[in-house]
């Protein structure tokens, strides 16, 4: 199983600020086979990113995602605060499909 | 698309969790459609994925006790997880896997599950 670690665990950003999340795997990722989800309080998670750098439909160009083999980063070019969530990185390259520990950001 | 799931809210421990998944505005045809869950502590595990063809995949830690099917006449799928513990207690999404890979495109708002007797 791939086990995937995310840093930092909380990320206290203000508002225009650019923002870095870490995925790092306990693996290489075959192909780039890496999403990111965003989840807000009581909702569901939401795609955000996949295939190491895709974006989903309309997810703002602020976001991007990057890194290869076993190191990818999200990366959020200026926060707004309707960013704040938990942040979560998800590999599909391997079964079982692995989810990261995930990140929150807030605003500082 | 609209996905809507129910089931128990609440079940015994060693009872029998079922739930159903429906799918609106869309054909299930092409596509994998997932169970995943989310513990107290906000970690998400997936549970597995069910082909519009009835094919399907587990996580390995669940595999002895999860069960999922799909019925395309009806445009839903279904989960059924056995000898409940505690451990299980959870919300549980359903989700459609994306078209070129095990990503999730789109969820349900989940159903939170309780196990207590």
């Amino acid at each position: 199983e791939i086990v995937l670690t995310q840093s930092p665990g909380t990320l206290s950003v203000s508002p225009g600020e650019r923002v870095t999340l870490s995925c790092r795997a306990s693996q290489n990722i075959r192909s780039n086979t890496l999403a990111w989800y965003q989840q807000k309080p009581g909702q569901a998670p939401r795609l955000v990113i996949f295939d190491g750098s895709t974006r989903a439909t309309g997810i703002p160009d602020r976001f991007s995602g990057s890194g290869s083999g076993t190191e990818f980063t999200l990366t959020i070019s200026s926060l707004e605060p309707e960013d704040c969530a938990i942040f979560y990185c998800q590999q599909y390259g391997a079964s079982p499909r692995t989810f990261g520990p995930g990140t929150k950001v807030e605003i500082k | 698309l609209q996905l809507e799931e129910w089931g128990a809210a609440l079940v015994e421990p060693s009872g029998t969790l079922s739930l159903t998944c429906a799918v609106s505005h869309m054909s299930l045809s092409g596509y994998h459609w997932s169970w995943l869950r989310q513990t107290p502590g906000q970690r998400l595990e997936w549970l597995g994925d069910v082909s519009s063809g009835g094919n399907t995949a587990y996580n390995p830690s669940l595999r002895s006790r999860l069960t999922i099917s799909i019925d395309t006449s009806k445009s839903q799928f279904s989960l059924r997880l056995t000898s409940l513990t505690a451990a299980d207690a959870a919300v549980y999404f359903c989700a459609r896997a994306g078209y070129s890979g095990f990503f999730f495109d789109f969820w349900d708002k989940g159903t939170p599950l309780t196990v207590s007797s």
